[in-house]
């Protein structure tokens, strides 16, 4: 079946970029999501990008897409103390939006 | 704009009790609807999808079930809970005939079976 994968911490200084990676299995994925969970909260969806994308920038966020590589990576400019949180990479390429989470990555920003 | 709510926000159950949490969906039509356990703190586990009232799939075979009475309402229960039933469950919706749309989550409930 599908996997994703995830690295379990990252931590950086406030201010430093912060660049979390991800693997998945599935060549079929259409779709490739970032998510932020805050402590006791659910997921926020942060941004996606198509499978025919190789990079989305929305202000702070840049992701990356190799996709020959099947590696996804979310970098986030001038990290902030409020951007700690876990960080789930997920992909979509099943019916009826069947969505595989990794085990998420828990950034800690060090001010 | 579309929104979702869920609750209790936290619960307190004894073994053997039974379960019951709501979400529901405002805003939008016959969205998809799903439910996920997440344990730990990590990983998140699809339980069950609904595209339809009625209509339910389950993904994990489990002390657990689901119900969609209405179009915007879904209904995660189990008759009798068990200490491995502890968990954060989250309640999700995408669009319909959207392939592939990202899912938007509520706010999650935490169980915790004692």
């Amino acid at each position: 079946g599908e996997d994703v994968e995830q690295s379990l911490f990252l931590s950086v200084r406030e201010g430093d970029s912060s660049v979390i990676n991800c693997t998945y299995t599935d060549s079929s994925s259409t779709y490739l999501y970032w998510y932020k969970q805050e402590p006791g909260a659910g997921l926020q969806l942060l941004t996606y990008i198509f499978s025919n994308m190789d990079m989305k920038q929305d202000q702070r966020l840049t992701v990356l897409l190799n996709k020959k590589d099947k590696h996804l990576s979310l970098r986030i400019a001038d990290t902030q103390t409020g951007d700690s949180a876990i960080y789930f990479c997920a992909e979509g390429s099943g019916g009826y939006q069947k969505v595989t989470f990794g085990t998420g990555t828990k950034l800690q920003v060090i001010p | 704009s579309q929104t979702i709510h869920q609750w209790p926000a936290t619960l307190v159950q004894p073994v053997g009790s039974p379960l019951s949490l709501e979400c529901t969906v405002e805003g939008t039509s016959n969205p998809n609807l799903y439910w996920y356990r997440q344990a730990a703190g990590r990983g998140l586990q699809l339980l069950f999808y609904s595209v339809g009232i009625g209509q339910i799939s389950s993904e994990v075979p489990q002390n657990l079930s689901a119900s969609r009475p209405q179009d915007r309402q879904f209904i995660l229960s189990s008759k009798k809970l068990l200490l491995s039933d502890s968990g954060f469950y989250l309640c999700a919706w995408s669009p319909s005939r959207s392939y592939n749309s990202p899912l938007h989550f509520g706010n999650g409930t935490r169980l915790t079976v004692t």
